[in-house]
């Protein structure tokens, strides 16, 4: 079956550091990944996606970068600040032959950043 | 800007009744789609509707129904609740482009919580 999911549930890192969050995914096919940010009592938020067609991408302090050789790919977050304290899901994108679209959400990973 | 509605934020049933949940996309978004996010999980597709008619169908059960209205909101009706159905309902919704869905933005969601 399909999957997408992230090594490790839980990061504690120290304000100032940069964080890197993991997710490998299964189905080869895949080509579309989105990063949510998810705060407590709050929707999933947009950060970053990236397609299949590129190995890096990058936004106002995080970056995504896909290894499709071995189906894994990252969020990296530059000098990681209370703020980004929260839930990250990396998602599939699944495009159906209709044209529409569902998201395939892997298991969150807690950042926690102390000051 | 406008962002995704939902409501009620918090509903608290118990066994074996009903439950409503309303979802008001983004003015001018016509896909509408709904999550279930149990207790440290992540979220699970459940629906999708594009312009009033149903796109998608995930892990639903079939004590639950949804639909799109022509006001493009939608409504996700639940009945016979069972404790397993307390969660966190998201909706979220996007916008067609060429016959392909752009980016999902979600809603805030619905706490259930089932006694």
């Amino acid at each position: 079956g399909e999957s997408v999911g992230l090594h490790l549930p839980t990061l504690s890192v120290q304000e100032g550091d940069n964080s890197i969050i993991n997710c490998a995914y299964s189905n080869s096919a895949s080509d579309y990944f989105i990063w949510y940010k998810q705060e407590s009592g709050k929707g999933p938020q947009f950060i970053i996606d990236i397609r299949s067609n590129m190995d890096k991408r990058q936004g106002q302090r995080v970056t995504v970068l896909l290894n499709k050789t071995v189906k894994h790919l990252s969020l990296q977050i530059a000098a990681t600040q209370p703020g980004d304290s929260a839930v990250y899901f990396c998602a599939e994108n699944k495009r159906m032959n209709t044209g529409f679209q569902k998201l395939v959400f892997g298991t969150g990973t807690r950042l926690l950043v102390s000051p | 800007a406008a962002g995704v509605i939902q409501s009620p934020r918090h509903l608290i049933k118990e066994k074996r009744e009903t439950a409503t949940l309303k979802c008001y996309p983004i003015p001018r978004h016509d896909t509408v789609y709904w999550y279930q996010q149990g207790p440290g999980q992540d979220p699970q597709f459940l629906i999708s509707f594009y312009e009033k008619m149903q796109s998608d169908k995930g892990s639903i059960p079939d004590r639950f129904s949804a639909q799109q209205f022509s006001d493009y909101h939608s409504e996700l009706n639940m009945s016979s609740l069972e404790l397993g159905d307390s969660a966190l309902y998201f909706c979220a919704s996007s916008w067609m482009t060429s016959g392909s869905a752009n980016e999902q933005f979600f809603g805030p969601g619905t706490r259930l919580t089932v006694l």
